[in-house]
């Protein structure tokens, strides 16, 4: 299995304008988690997924966050409109039901100028 | 709250151990993670334990777990250079699959 694969490695864009961040899990994984990782704030959960269903999106940060898991190999998080502060790494990660531990995707580098 | 903590640098030298520390916050977590995430790279699982474990080792690791202090440590054996990254401790609460970070210990390995 290739891991957890998120698209595209790098993301800079203009204020105001919308981000889509995808990811596909670990084939035969039914959570999937959605992280981000600031130099302030660490490792935030944003929101998780189980069988495609939000479980905890508590650490959305707002309504201009929203995430999606149509089937069960893909995700996307989007943001619209992104703002400076939206700058982070955004990693995205899968497990199964046998799996105590988490797998992580490389992450996405947005960039909000 | 649901804070983590960690200190955030740690130096030392080649072939000597390193000793990382983590405070975590509820005494019912299921298990306790130690990743390493290296530069520009996602995070990578070393290990965990069980709650109800005190001490496992795993070739070069060893994790230590005080369930009465909440402390958990990670001890790597003759360190090397390819050790320098940033390793996370991480907690999993009853009945949550998701995990809760610390913010990360910075391990510099020097030559």
């Amino acid at each position: 299995d290739a891991g957890v694969i998120q698209s595209p490695r790098h993301e800079v864009t203009e204020m105001g304008q919308e981000v889509t961040l995808r990811c596909k899990p670990i084939s035969g994984h039914d959570y999937l988690f959605w992280y981000r990782q600031t130099m302030m704030r660490g490792l935030e959960l944003l929101i998780y997924f189980n069988n495609n269903v939000p479980i905890d999106d508590s650490g959305m940060p707002e309504d201009r966050f929203s995430a999606k898991m149509p089937n069960a190999s893909f995700s996307t998080l989007k943001i619209q409109p992104s703002e400076p502060r939206d700058s982070a790494v955004y990693f995205c990660a899968s497990s199964g039901q046998t799996n105590t531990e988490a797998f992580f995707g490389q992450g996405t580098r947005l960039t909000v100028v | 709250g649901e804070d983590v903590e960690q200190s955030l640098f740690l130096s030392v030298r080649e072939g000597d151990s390193s000793v990382i520390n983590c405070t975590y916050t509820d005494s019912s977590s299921t298990y306790l993670y130690w990743y390493k995430q290296e530069p520009g790279a996602g995070l990578q699982l070393l290990t965990y334990i069980f709650s109800n474990m005190d001490m496992k080792q795993d070739q070069r690791l060893t994790v230590l777990l005080n369930k009465k202090d909440k402390h958990l440590s990670l001890r790597i054996a003759d360190t090397q250079t390819g050790d320098s990254a940033i390793y996370f401790c991480a907690e999993r609460f009853p009945g949550r699959r998701a995990l809760t970070f610390g913010s990360g210990t910075r391990l510099q390995v020097q030559p």
